[in-house]
């Protein structure tokens, strides 16, 4: 069962305006989420996360929002930029020490920002 | 370069045949994880460790599939009697976790495995 889903295979943006990606979960036991980034021919990248205790957080361009009860989140990248163009994962984990790290990743959305 | 790195970074053999991969961690970090990625989906988590103890093993590690940290440095992922099924981007990461940070990972570039 797929505990973490992208139901968005991929999303076409203009540069300079706003991509939004949707990231749903199941599992309740989840506390942290996490948002990567990847590039061909790379390993990914830490983006952003947020923690189940907040329901907003930002850094530059990029904001991730959390509503817990509808389980859903969402990344936020304003502007785009032709360089966001990449894959992005959304990833949960579980709370407790033993439990960081150990990822459930989403299947993945194929960003492309146009010049 | 002082990021995770993985070797090989392509492996291509025959079904049956066994293969290793190596992965050496960001050298302060207390964990170090083994993710499997195919294609079209995001990475599965296989394994991690704490210095050099396994602590936890995911149901998709079969009997075939063997992980060692042995000085708490540097990991390898051997994976016996190899099977088609067993293509797939194997990834390795680290990070460094204590109780009052959450310890995000920090990917290597991988290793693909192709089983002919």
């Amino acid at each position: 069962d797929q505990q973490v889903k992208q139901n968005s295979p991929s999303l076409s943006v203009q540069e300079g305006r706003i991509s939004i990606l949707n990231c749903d979960y199941t599992n309740s036991m989840f506390d942290y989420f996490l948002w990567y980034k990847k590039y061909p021919a790379e390993g990914p990248t830490f983006l952003i996360s947020i923690s189940s205790i907040k329901d907003k957080n930002e850094d530059g361009r990029f904001t991730v929002f959390l509503n817990k009860s509808a389980k859903h989140l969402s990344l936020h990248i304003v502007p785009s930029q032709p360089g966001d163009s990449a894959v992005y994962f959304c990833a949960a984990s579980a709370a407790g020490g033993t439990s960081y790290g150990k990822l459930t990743f989403g299947q993945g959305t194929i960003l492309t920002v146009h010049p | 370069d002082t990021g995770v790195s993985q070797d090989p970074r392509h492996k291509i053999t025959k079904r049956g045949q066994n293969v290793t991969f190596r992965c050496d961690p960001i050298s302060e970090h207390n964990r170090l994880y083994w993710y499997r990625q195919t294609l079209g989906q995001g990475p599965e988590f296989l394994t991690y460790f704490q210095n050099e103890a396994q602590l936890e093993k995911s149901r998709l590690l079969s009997d075939r599939f063997s992980a060692e940290r042995p000085k708490g440095s540097f990991s390898t992922l051997e994976i016996q009697r190899t099977e088609q099924g067993d293509s797939a981007m194997y990834l390795c990461a680290s990070s460094f976790v204590t109780s009052s940070n959450t310890g995000e990972l920090f990917f290597g570039e991988g290793s693909r495995l192709t089983v002919l």
